[in-house]
């Protein structure tokens, strides 16, 4: 199975600072139609995950454009510009590109 | 609007078997394959597998296959995850998906406990 490791464990931010969250992959993401399916998800506590973005760089509808994504192959980044107060929560790494699909272990992050 | 509503939280002994719903609306049922996750504290999120909504087909992680099975009903747009054999390690709770992820249910907590 392909190996999501995420880094930081844990991340704290003031409000309005910006946030960085690394995901790697023990092989690469890019997929046989050439697409890379590897997506970043935010569960906040009590609730279901949530899609943020998808194809590492697409944002889900009605996501704030202070979050971005970007890399390729096996390396991917999570970016926050401005962490607002409902940015609080663990965030997620997940690969769609090969079977299983399979999850980072998580970011949790805090307010400072 | 699509939506995931699953079944309630479930108590089961160990080597008994629970059955969850995912009751999906706002879609046509049969446009989008429906996956199991699996969220424990110790382990973090797993995936389970999926079922082709259309066919009935499904693909199961190794590591479910024998625990989970997969099943959908049409006539009510309700996929089934029945869970066999049960032992404390399955205790967790156990999402639906679909769409590549941008639709979840709101999770079913199992315990499994004597």
């Amino acid at each position: 199975d392909v190996v999501m490791t995420q880094t930081p464990v844990s991340l704290s931010v003031a409000i309005g600072q910006p946030a960085s969250i690394s995901c790697k992959s023990s092989q690469s993401l890019v997929g046989t139609s050439g697409k890379t399916y590897l997506n970043w998800l935010l569960q906040r506590p009590g609730q279901s995950p949530k899609r943020l973005i998808y194809l590492v760089s697409k944002l889900d509808s009605g996501i704030p454009d202070r979050f971005s994504g970007s890399g390729s192959e096996t390396d991917f980044t999570l970016k926050i510009s401005r962490v607002e107060a409902d940015d609080l929560g663990v965030y997620y790494c997940l690969q769609g590109t090969h079977f299983p699909n399979t999850f980072g272990a998580g970011t949790k992050l805090e307010l400072k | 609007q699509v939506q995931l509503q699953q079944s309630g939280a479930e108590l089961a002994k160990p080597g008994s078997s629970v059955k969850i719903s995912c009751k999906a609306s706002g879609y046509t049922f049969t446009s989008y394959y429906i996956s199991w996750i699996k969220q424990t504290t110790g382990q973090g999120l797993e995936y389970i597998g999926y079922i082709n909504t259309g066919s009935g087909g499904t693909n199961y992680n190794e590591k479910f296959k024998g625990k989970a099975t997969l099943t959908v009903d049409k006539s009510s747009s309700t996929a089934f995850m029945q869970l066999s054999s049960l032992t404390p390690d399955d205790s967790a709770v156990y999402y639906c998906a679909l769409n590549w992820f941008a639709y979840w249910g709101q999770g079913t907590l199992v315990t499994v406990s004597s």
